[in-house]
């Protein structure tokens, strides 16, 4: 069983297009995340969820909008989609204790075009 | 903002070599994590380091905490050509749902 599972894997769509991530963790954590990785490899933090509540908002654009509709999900609505928004999305979970380990899905690639 | 400054961002070795990938920073983390991160897939945990000058072993990888809890050190003795991949170090600032901090990766290509 896939411990954090997101979808699609990949997403190719044009400017100006609204778009939703999914993902979901079977791990009973209570924390996910996501997180943006770009072309050169670098992963930043965008949002984390503590049961279904927004913990952080690290700067992201309001076009983004995270929604956990309960512990086990975490999904990201991204609307009027731009070229700078071409990155893998990383969804993410752990238990929110210092020191534990973060569970990562296998990523979305998502290419505006 | 707190930021992990990882060193080197490339490194090609030969087979057997050791190598040291170092990740530094002005601000004090609650948690050290190092991720490995393969094509196509996401980060998996190798080490969490949570006490100042920690060290922790895992086979031919050693990895350290610095004193300070500002920086850390991953080791790897005899490297294998099996060790190739990309290296995370990862930091935590607070309680842990806040996420972490990443540095921005070690390339490492292990030649036979």
């Amino acid at each position: 069983d896939t411990a954090v599972s997101q979808t699609p894997k990949y997403l190719v769509t044009q400017m100006g297009n609204d778009k939703s991530i999914k993902c979901e963790q079977n791990l009973g954590h209570d924390t996910m995340y996501w997180y943006k990785q770009d072309s050169k490899k670098f992963l930043k933090i965008m949002f984390s969820y503590n049961n279904k509540e927004l913990i952080i908002n690290e700067t992201v654009p309001n076009r983004f909008s995270p929604k956990s509709p309960d512990k086990a999900h975490l999904n990201l609505h991204i609307n009027s989609l731009e070229l700078g928004d071409s990155a893998v999305y990383f969804c993410a979970s752990s238990q929110g204790v210092r020191g534990t380990e973060a569970f990562f899905g296998q990523g979305t690639r998502l290419t505006v075009v | 903002t707190q930021l992990l400054e990882q060193s080197p961002q490339f490194l090609s070795i030969q087979e057997g070599e050791n190598l040291t990938v170092y990740c530094n920073s002005s601000s004090v983390f609650s948690s050290l994590q190092w991720y490995r991160q393969e094509p196509g897939e996401g980060p998996v945990l190798l080490v969490t380091v949570v006490t100042g000058g920690e060290v922790k072993k895992l086979k031919r990888l050693t990895f350290q905490f610095g004193d300070a809890r500002k920086d850390s050190s991953l080791h790897i003795t005899a490297a294998q050509t099996g060790d190739t991949g990309l290296y995370l170090c990862a930091g935590e600032s607070g309680g842990g749902a806040d996420g972490l901090t990443f540095g921005k990766g070690t390339h490492l290509i292990i030649q036979p």
